[in-house]
């Protein structure tokens, strides 16, 4: 069955380093999402990206924040500088129809800043 | 008021037994109503997916929304160890005509069946 596959499963980074979270959708999806979760909290919304540009954003994605899809098949997650708060299973997801219908999420990608 | 409250449990059943859970949600406006299992560490799995009001029904699992008392419910039956996991309930919210949107996730409920 086709899955979401994302790397690296964990990463320990200094505070204020970059990171780049990678993530392969599955093949005939259009639509692409990164998700965060906090470990005891709720999945929150970061971001959307159909039609090669972001379609939505919270509040949580600033200007640390930027996705890329660089090669039509990889979809990534960069946080230029980061804080102790980013810590968090960050997922990716993809869907083919967009948020009304089905979004299959990835393994995640557990970040820890210290 | 939150858009989207569950209660986050924890539940605990013995196996066999029927599980109900719930959530409410604040914008009559929505349509499309998933659930999602989580394992500890692991990416949402999806469940679940019902559009507008109505039951659904997957083997051991149902999913009913009221859109009038914006009240989604998911019913476990003859639930097993295998059930334990948290459960998530997410709505969608849906912009414009090309389908843009993000899912709205409740808290999560953990579930626990013992043998």
């Amino acid at each position: 069955e086709p899955e979401v596959t994302q790397t690296p499963s964990h990463q320990v980074t200094q505070m204020g380093q970059e990171v780049i979270l990678r993530c392969v959708p599955i093949s005939n999806h259009l639509y692409f999402y990164w998700y965060r979760q906090i470990l005891g909290q709720k999945v929150e919304f970061l971001v959307s990206f159909y039609n090669n540009e972001i379609s939505e954003k919270s509040e949580i994605f600033d200007d640390q924040f930027s996705v890329e899809r660089p090669d039509g098949s990889n979809f990534t997650l960069k946080i230029r500088s980061t804080k102790l708060e980013d810590s968090a299973m960050y997922f990716c997801a993809s869907s083919t129809q967009g948020a009304g219908n089905t979004i299959y999420f990835g393994e995640g990608s557990w970040l820890t800043v210290v | 008021q939150k858009e989207v409250e569950q209660d986050p449990g924890p539940l605990s059943v013995p196996e066999g037994a029927i599980v109900s859970l719930n959530c409410t949600y604040s914008n009559s406006a929505f349509q499309y109503f998933m659930w999602y299992r989580q394992y500890s560490r692991k990416g949402p799995e999806l469940l679940m997916y019902t559009y507008s009001s109505g039951n659904k029904e997957d083997g051991r699992f149902t999913a009913q929304v009221d859109k009038s008392s914006k009240y989604i419910s998911l019913f476990i039956r003859d639930s097993q160890p295998s059930d334990s996991a948290t459960y998530l309930c997410a709505i969608a919210d849906i912009h414009g005509s090309s389908n843009t949107g993000k899912l709205i996730f409740g808290q999560g409920t953990t579930l626990q069946v013992k043998p």
